[in-house]
């Protein structure tokens, strides 16, 4: 079946810095969504991308649909504390379902 | 709007009891979805609905899961009789029909974190 890889699995960064995470696919897919979910809630959409090669922003994040339609990156500018939850991508291939990757464990030092 | 609503956020019952999980969808919302977080696999999903009708159930583990819909403001998912590796969150999410992808768009309830002894 279809599947996502998302990477990296983790990441301990430093307030100030800016993260870079990514999801691959060997399925093409027709929507990419990126989501948040911090502890005790359930995941929070972020950016939702619908056409090859589109980039959005949403404040400090930035996302973009890979021309192959088989990928999806994340960037989050000049991370702060409250930047920490684990983040998922999801692919929609017009199967009436999302795949989600594993997911990707932000931690920020102050 | 108040989000998608889940009840009860928690549950603690014993292996063989019958559990029943609840979800209110956005209003207006065609699509729900209902899902399992573990650990170890991720968030999974087992069903989901359009207009009330059961769209696709292959992800629920076997037949001691059941989700109903009976009008477009309420979702049970029932787990009868429950085992400790049923111990997972269930999140129920939903989705509006769009004409340029937007029911793709799934939001989220707060989940039920379920523990089965």
């Amino acid at each position: 079946g279809q599947q996502l890889n998302q990477s990296p699995q983790s990441m301990f960064i430093q307030e100030g810095e800016d993260v870079s995470m990514n999801c691959t696919s060997s399925s093409i897919f027709n929507t990419w969504l990126w989501y948040k979910q911090e502890p005790g809630e359930g995941p929070v959409l972020l950016i939702a991308l619908y056409k090859a090669g589109e980039l959005t922003s949403n404040g400090r994040l930035t996302a973009q649909f890979g021309i192959t339609r088989k990928d999806s990156f994340l960037n989050i500018s000049a991370s702060i504390p409250s930047d920490v939850g684990i983040y998922f991508c999801a692919g929609h291939a017009n199967t009436g379902k999302l795949i989600f990757g594993q997911g990707t464990t932000l931690q920020v030092k102050p | 709007d108040a989000g998608v609503i889940q009840s009860p956020r928690h549950e603690v019952t014993e292996m063989g009891q019958e559990v029943t999980l609840r979800c209110k969808p956005i209003s207006g919302h065609d699509y729900l979805f209902w899902y399992r977080q573990t650990m170890m696999r991720g968030l999974e999903l087992l069903i989901y609905f359009n207009n009330n009708v059961p769209i696709d159930d292959s992800g629920m583990p076997e037949d001691r899961f059941s989700a109903k819909m009976p009008n477009a403001s309420f979702s049970t998912l029932k787990i009868q009789p429950s085992e400790p590796r049923d111990s997972a969150v269930y999140f129920c999410a939903s989705s509006l029909v769009g004409g340029r992808g937007e029911e793709n768009e799934q939001f989220f309830g707060p989940g039920t974190r379920l523990t089965v002894l």
